[in-house]
């Protein structure tokens, strides 16, 4: 079974700075790695995936994520933030039969 | 063109009544789920339907009861609703290699 942990509930970070949210899986078989991004009041839009090839994905927005195996990390950062960044983050894991996300992160960006 | 569309998008009902959401996916994917938000924002796998046959059902209440008419649809049926089915229920779809499209989400609100 696999399993994702979102380290951060709540990010706050100021605007242009920085930002790095993590995760992290388990599974006992090769999976897909995913983030998506849910705005106030909005559905879940794909920021970026990780199926296979390069370990390091860039996704929409600025945003970019990094495979690493030997962590089970897929950690998600962007090198400056804005506020329409505001938002809920999802890591999830896929094995093909089904998509398990993280509890989500709560970016919060400082004026 | 929608790519996974479900209705309604708001639905406010009394508990005890019946209600259902239809999903709708114009993708070509053989496979289909529902994904129910709660109040926390916590996604969790309800079901998953593969060219109209279940495969997953992920202990969730016999009083949810989805139905695939065809590959390109997916309803959720809800008998005897009670306050706990409040929630964002979200369809999606997935095609061979792990690309996952997500509809736009039925916000259900039990009075």
């Amino acid at each position: 079974a696999q399993s994702v942990t979102q380290l951060d509930s709540q990010v706050p970070v100021f605007e242009e700075a920085p930002v790095e949210l993590r995760c992290n899986y388990s599974s006992s078989v090769s999976v897909y790695l995913f983030w998506y991004v849910q705005y106030p009041n909005q559905g879940l839009q794909l920021l970026l995936k990780y199926l296979s090839g390069s370990t390091l994905v860039k996704g929409i927005n600025g945003f970019e994520a990094e495979f690493n195996k030997s962590q089970t990390s897929f950690h998600l950062r962007k090198p400056s933030v804005h506020i329409s960044d505001t938002a809920e983050y999802f890591c999830a894991v896929s094995d093909i039969s089904k998509i398990i996300f993280g509890k989500g992160t709560r970016l919060h960006i400082l004026p | 063109d929608t790519a996974v569309s479900q209705t309604p998008k708001y639905l406010v009902t009394q508990m005890g009544n019946d209600k259902s959401i239809k999903c709708e996916q114009n993708l070509g994917h053989d496979t289909m789920y529902w994904y129910k938000q709660d109040s926390k924002k916590f996604l969790k796998i309800m079901f998953s339907y593969n060219n109209k046959e279940l495969i997953i059902n992920e202990t969730v209440p016999n009083r949810f009861s989805p139905k695939s008419p065809d590959k390109a649809h997916l309803n959720l049926h809800i008998n005897s609703l009670e306050l706990g089915d409040s929630a964002v229920y979200f369809c999606a779809s997935m095609r061979d290699g792990g690309g996952y499209t997500f509809g736009s989400g039925t916000r259900l609100t039990v009075v």
